[in-house]
This record gives C-alpha cells, structure tokens and sequence, in this order.
C-alpha cells in the first residue's frame, strides 16, 4: 500500500544544533516527497519537493531533504535550529501525477532556547 | 507562491445548523481543490476532490449528503456540513492545484476554517 511514515512524534533540538526530522515512504512507482509546516491553528506551508535529479534537495527557511531511494527515506534536515522553527511538520508523497498526496502522521518540532 | 484564503476562519454553530466554508486561489485558477479534515494533534485526511464545474469526488467513508462540495468557479470551492453534530467540530483546510506545473504540480493550501459545533 502506498504509505509514507514519521516515526517520530516529537523531535526536541537545542537552538543552534542541527536537526533531522525523519521520512520514509513506501515503494511504489517513482514518488514525489514533500514537506510541509503548519504553524498552530493554520494551514500548510510549502518547504520543499523532491521529483527528479539531485538528491539534495533545498528549500525555504534553510531546511533541506535529502532522497534516498536505497533506504526509502526522505530526512528534513537544518544545519542551525531557530526558535521559531518549532512547528508541526509533515511529510507527503505523491505516486503519479493524477492521485491524491498522502500525509504521514506529523512531527512536532521544538526548539528550545 | 499561491495564495488560497479560507472565510470563515472560524465559525461556532448550534447542532442541527448548516455552515459554509469558502475557499478561494487568490491569484491563480484552480482546476481541482481539496478538502481536508484534521482531528487535534493528527495528520490530515482528505475529505473530497473537487473539480470545477462536475461532481466532487469522496474518499471512502466520507458522507457526500452531510458535506456537500460545490467548485462554480475556478477561484471558488465551497463546503457546506449540513445538520452540524458535535462530533463534526473539526479543523477544516482546503487546498488548490495550481494548473501549468505539470506532473509536479503543487497544492497550496489555504490557512484553515476551526469549526465548533455546540
């Protein structure tokens, strides 16, 4: 079934250290990875999107996914964590360019001072 | 990026009530828009796949009489929960699809209607 994961519920990072929030997907055709935020009590923000190419993928805010189709896997990633990153974020993927985007369960991200 | 607006933000209405949510892509049209429902501290569901001018498509579970769809416009996708229930007290978001971005197109989506059924 086609399914992306985020094994964590909560992700706790000092301000400054780097932070991972982790993704896995199911394997099924060629998917496209998203990551998104969402700030209390509004909607999604767009971070960034991996389709094709580089496996690195940037985008807003200084965050960064990277591809790995060996382990499935699509990490969000930042070198220096703010404060005002603390969110919940979810991972999304799409298998073809007609079906529906799938949300995993979300990570709250919190960014201790 | 696109912007997508939701009215209201948020609404609180008596049990057995109707209640409209708009959502509407403020600088691009939108072919297809989503529904979405989002219970506290859980993911989002989808709800319904609107198409302007024809029907909206359900995902399985969802009661297309209770949650009616109507997508008149390019610009405008409306949902209606009729004879509101407690239980119906949801975060209601919507997204659209922005047209010309190919296979990879993105969905944007709008900043979410609180609905508090009393």
């Amino acid at each position: 079934a086609q399914s992306v994961a985020q094994p964590e519920d909560q992700v706790n990072v000092a301000e400054g250290n780097p932070l991972t929030v982790k993704c896995t997907y199911s394997v099924s055709g060629n998917p496209y990875l998203f990551w998104y935020v969402q700030y209390p009590n509004r909607g999604l923000q767009f971070l960034l999107k991996y389709i094709t190419g580089d496996n690195l993928v940037k985008g807003s805010y200084g965050f960064e996914a990277e591809f790995n189709k060996s382990q499935t896997s699509f990490h969000l990633k930042k070198p220096s964590a703010l404060v005002s990153d603390s969110a919940l974020y979810f991972c999304a993927v799409r298998y073809s360019s007609a079906s529906k985007i799938i949300f995993g369960s979300g990570t709250r991200l919190s960014i201790r001072p | 990026g696109a912007v997508v607006s939701q009215h209201p933000s948020w609404v609180i209405c008596k049990s057995g009530t109707s209640v409209k949510i708009e959502c509407r892509s403020l600088d691009f049209q939108a072919t297809t828009m989503f529904w979405y429902r989002q219970f506290p501290k859980q993911s989002l569901m989808l709800m319904a796949t609107s198409n302007e001018g024809s029907k909206a498509t359900y995902e399985q579970g969802v009661e297309k009489d209770k949650f009616l769809i109507n997508h008149a416009s390019l610009t405008l996708s409306t949902l209606t929960v009729t004879s509101a229930h407690p239980e119906d007290s949801s975060f209601y978001i919507c997204s659209a699809r922005k047209p010309g971005t190919g296979p990879t197109y993105e969905q944007y989506f709008g900043p979410g209607t609180r609905l508090t059924v009393t």
